[in-house]
């Protein structure tokens, strides 16, 4: 089976500091990877998708995140942070359930950006 | 505008009550869920509608219980409510139900119910 270890439940930067959010897999094939980002007391979004024809993948507001197959890591990571990024980021990897799809999110990283 | 949206946004209730949580999806999607987040905001998936069938149920309580009137539609009652169903609801649709695509694992997500029992 499929599953994502999030490696910090916090984290917490200074504003215009790099950002690394750390994130394993296991899985017994090469998978599909997701982040999603939850701001406070909104919904998910999606942030960005591996699909395994790059492994590196830029996703929305300047995120990226690299697939490791060597390490089974999935880290996201940020140049500079800005104060609106702090937030609920969720590691993501595809699951099935009697035949049909779902998602199995690992526990979080709580994201703060301090000024 | 086309988006997943929920009602109510919050709901406060006592033990004992019954209640129910509405969604609705634009996107003109064929697949809806409805996850869980607890507070230490883990997500864990409850059910799954296809066209208004049930395809996933994840061992939930027998007081949730899912309704689709059709594929736009998903709600969510809940019987006899207990302190632990206190919790964040979040519904969400996606175009596909199978497949190893990864396209068809992408889900758009509603802004969520939080739901406080008393």
């Amino acid at each position: 089976a499929q599953s994502v270890t999030q490696l910090d439940s916090h984290v917490s930067v200074s504003e215009g500091t790099p950002v690394l959010l750390r994130c394993n897999y296991s899985s017994s094939y090469s998978p599909s990877l997701f982040w999603y980002v939850q701001h406070p007391n909104k919904g998910l979004q999606l942030l960005l998708k591996y699909t395994s024809a790059a492994t590196l993948v830029k996703g929305i507001n300047g995120f990226e995140a690299e697939f490791k197959k060597s390490e089974t890591s999935f880290h996201l990571t940020k140049p500079s942070a800005h104060m609106s990024d702090a937030a609920e980021y969720f590691c993501v990897c595809p699951g099935f359930s009697g035949g049909y799809n779902k998602l199995i999110f690992g526990a979080g990283t709580r994201l703060a950006v301090h000024p | 505008d086309t988006a997943v949206s929920q009602t109510p946004k919050y709901l406060v209730t006592q033990m004992g009550n019954d209640k129910s949580i509405k969604c609705e999806q634009n996107l003109g999607h064929d697949t809806m869920y409805w996850y869980k987040q607890d507070s230490k905001k883990f997500l864990k998936i409850m059910f799954s509608y296809n066209n208004k069938e049930l395809i996933i149920n994840e061992t939930v309580p027998n007081r949730f219980s899912p309704k689709s009137p059709d594929k736009a539609h998903l709600n969510l009652h809940i019987n006899s409510l207990e302190l632990g169903d206190s919790a964040v609801y979040f519904c969400a649709s996606s175009p596909r139900t199978s497949g190893r695509s990864i396209y068809s694992y992408e889900q758009y997500f509603g802004p969520g119910t939080r739901l406080t029992v008393t």
